[in-house]
């Protein structure tokens, strides 16, 4: 089955940094999704991205779809102490089912404020 | 906004004991999902459902069964609890796109389980 690494598992940073993660896929995928999950709740979407080359923003958070379509990244500009949860990538579609996500492991966001 | 609704949230259950996990979606969304998290992994597909009458296995589908009689519902049951079934599980829904491209997948807020 399709795997995906996420990188890195975790992040400790000070308040007003900037985050990046990433993930890469041993195969192609026609969508990338970015979801953050706090705790006691379920996974919540943060960016989709459709397109390989694609770079989107919303707020201070930007990614993009590599343009091979085995990977992707998000960055966090200027964190805050909400911005603390589990990042998740995922993928869709290309060499598997339209229908399901293939998920990373997740990166673990402290901030300290 | 409704969304997805997962009851109960919780739950401790004996082994060899027997239960259904809720899930409906106010979305009118085609697609409905069941996933495993366990700690420290991403989420694990369990079953999925392309439509009302139509279910299929995902990664790892063993100890449980789902049906999906209407396009709100997709409750999946647990006949006989075993303590490696102790996890957190999210219900998702999406809706078909354009293309190869479907619509982002829309979670609810999980049932966290204990077999003991």
């Amino acid at each position: 089955g399709q795997q995906l690494n996420q990188s890195p598992q975790s992040m400790f940073i000070q308040e007003g940094e900037d985050v990046s993660m990433n993930c890469t896929s041993s195969s192609i995928f026609n969508t990338w999704l970015w979801y953050k999950q706090e705790p006691g709740e379920g996974p919540v979407l943060l960016i989709a991205l459709y397109k390989a080359g694609e770079l989107t923003s919303n707020g201070r958070l930007t990614a993009q779809f590599g343009i091979t379509r085995k990977d992707s990244f998000l960055n966090i500009s200027a964190s805050i102490p909400s911005d603390v949860g589990i990042y998740f990538c995922a993928g869709q579609g290309g060499g598997g089912s339209n229908y399901k996500l293939t998920f990373g492991k997740g990166t673990l966001l402290t901030v300290n404020p | 906004n409704a969304g997805v609704t997962q009851t109960p949230k919780f739950r401790i259950l004996k082994i060899g004991q027997s239960m259904t996990l809720q899930c409906t979606q106010d979305m009118n969304h085609n697609y409905m999902y069941w996933y495993r998290q366990d700690p420290g992994m991403g989420l694990k597909l369990i079953y999925y459902s392309v439509g009302a009458g139509i279910t299929d296995k995902g990664e790892v589908p063993n100890g449980y069964n789902v049906s999906r009689s209407t396009t709100e519902d997709f409750p999946l049951r647990l006949e006989l609890a075993a303590p490696s079934q102790t996890s957190v599980y999210f219900c998702a829904s999406s809706s078909p796109g354009q293309g190869f491209s479907n619509q982002p997948q829309h979670f609810g807020d999980g049932t966290r389980l204990s077999i003991l």
